[in-house]
């Protein structure tokens, strides 16, 4: 069975600077890597997908995630951040091959941009 | 597209009362998925259907929980009796496919039980 671990349950920020929010999985066969958000009182939605091919992903909202086999990480970055992205950030996988495809999430990680 | 709807958003409670949640899937999508988010469980897949059949429902928890998918534009989710343990707020969830798909999140149900 696959899971997903977030490092950080919380990760503290001021407006502008750089963020990585920390994911690792683990499987036994190749996976599908997903990172959600979630608003306040909203539901999720993607931020990027890993499914093949190049390594790094470029999401929405200057969002991007590296792919690192070896590492069984798949973290997610970026360069600037807004007060808007405070939100909860969810990794997720989804096994390759299997009959039932469903997603695994992690716990989530809570990003507070302040100003 | 309207997305994913779920009703209601909010629902209070009493212990032993039986709750019912709704969700209207993305039309078009032919996996639905049922999850629960609590602070102390994170985000757990319940039951999910494709089309309209129940593939996997052994995220729920107890008998008290029951799902159903009457057609391709509604699914149930109901809980009796409720008890305080079950507050949470519940996702329905629409794909077009398993596995490398996206999946559509609703607002989701804050459920309360009193």
């Amino acid at each position: 069975a696959q899971s997903v671990t977030q490092l950080d349950s919380q990760v503290p920020v001021f407006e502008e600077a750089p963020v990585e929010l920390r994911c690792n999985y683990s499987s036994s066969v190749s996976v599908y890597l997903f990172w959600y958000v979630q608003y306040p009182n909203q539901g999720l939605q993607l931020l990027l997908k890993y499914l093949s091919g190049s390594t790094l992903v470029k999401g929405i909202n200057g969002f991007e995630a590296e792919f690192n086999k070896s590492q069984t990480s798949f973290h997610l970055r970026k360069p600037s951040v807004h007060i808007s992205d405070t939100a909860e950030y969810f990794c997720a996988v989804s096994v390759w091959v299997s009959s039932y495809g469903k997603l695994t999430f992690g716990q989530g990680t809570i990003l507070t941009v302040h100003p | 597209d309207a997305g994913v709807i779920q009703s209601p958003r909010h629902e209070v409670t009493e212990m032993g009362q039986e709750v019912t949640l709704r969700c209207k899937p993305i039309s078009g999508h032919d996996y639905l998925f049922w999850y629960r988010q609590t602070m102390m469980r994170g985000l757990e897949l319940l039951i999910y259907f494709n089309n309209n059949v129940p593939i996997d429902d052994s995220g729920m928890p107890e008998d008290r929980f029951s799902a159903k998918m009457p057609n391709a534009s509604f699914s149930t989710l109901k809980i009796q009796p409720s008890e305080p343990r079950d507050s949470a707020v519940y996702f329905c969830a629409s794909s077009l496919l398993a596995g490398q798909e996206t999946q559509y999140f609703g607002p989701g149900t804050r459920l309360l039980v009193l």
